[in-house]
């Protein structure tokens, strides 16, 4: 069965400082990864997803995470975050042969401090 | 507005009562998918139709649970006898290959169990 684990369960940062979401998931076959993120009071939207390729994909609002497949990771980046960022962070792995179902992390609570 | 609509937003019950929460997916996704989401933790697939056939069923879906999609257009999620552990946010997903399956999220039916 796949799992995914997000260590950091809330980071709080300043304006303009540097973003790093760990994500690291348990799954023996190919899979597709994906982060979504929450505003408050806003439903669950996609920032960025991988599939295949360049193992560095760009997300919407300047994110962009790297598939690292020896460490079965998908760290989520953002070099200078903004007050706006302000939301909940969820990883989220799909096995890539058949079975649809998303499984997610427990999600990573981000405060940004003006 | 063109995405995932469910009906209601909010709803509060008693224990043992039965209840039933909508979702219209976007129009033309022939896959929808129901998560669970409890406090502190990430959504927890629960089950999947494409168009009216239902595919997949997490074990979280008890016997008390049934999902319909009879014209593979809306769904409905029914929870009979309704226990304190079942209050959570209901969250409907829909998706289309033709969009590389990327779901597509609502904002969810918060259910209260008193």
């Amino acid at each position: 069965a796949q799992s995914v684990s997000q260590h950091n369960h809330h980071v709080i940062l300043s304006e303009a400082a540097s973003l790093e979401l760990g994500c690291n998931y348990s799954y023996g076959g190919t899979v597709n990864l994906f982060w979504y993120v929450q505003y408050p009071g806003q439903h669950l939207q996609l920032l960025l997803k991988y599939f295949s390729g360049d193992p560095l994909v760009k997300g919407i609002k300047g994110f962009e995470a790297e598939f690292i497949k020896s460490k079965f990771s998908f760290n989520l980046r953002k070099p200078s975050v903004q007050w706006s960022d302000t939301a909940e962070y969820f990883c989220a792995v799909k096995s890539n042969f058949g079975n649809e179902k998303l499984t997610f992390g427990t999600g990573t609570r981000l405060t940004i401090i003006p | 507005d063109t995405g995932v609509s469910q009906d209601p937003r909010h709803k509060i019950t008693k224990r043992g009562q039965n209840v039933t929460f909508r979702c219209d997916p976007i129009s033309e996704h022939n896959r929808l998918y129901w998560y669970r989401q409890t406090l502190g933790q990430g959504p927890e697939f629960l089950t999947y139709f494409q168009n009216e056939a239902q595919l997949e069923k997490s074990r979280l879906l008890s016997d008390r649970f049934s999902a319909e999609r009879p014209k593979g257009s809306f769904s409905t999620l029914e929870i009979q006898r309704t226990e304190q552990g079942d209050s959570a946010m209901y969250l409907c997903a829909s998706s289309q290959p033709a969009s590389g399956n990327e779901q597509f999220f609502g904002p969810g039916t918060r259910l209260t169990v008193l």
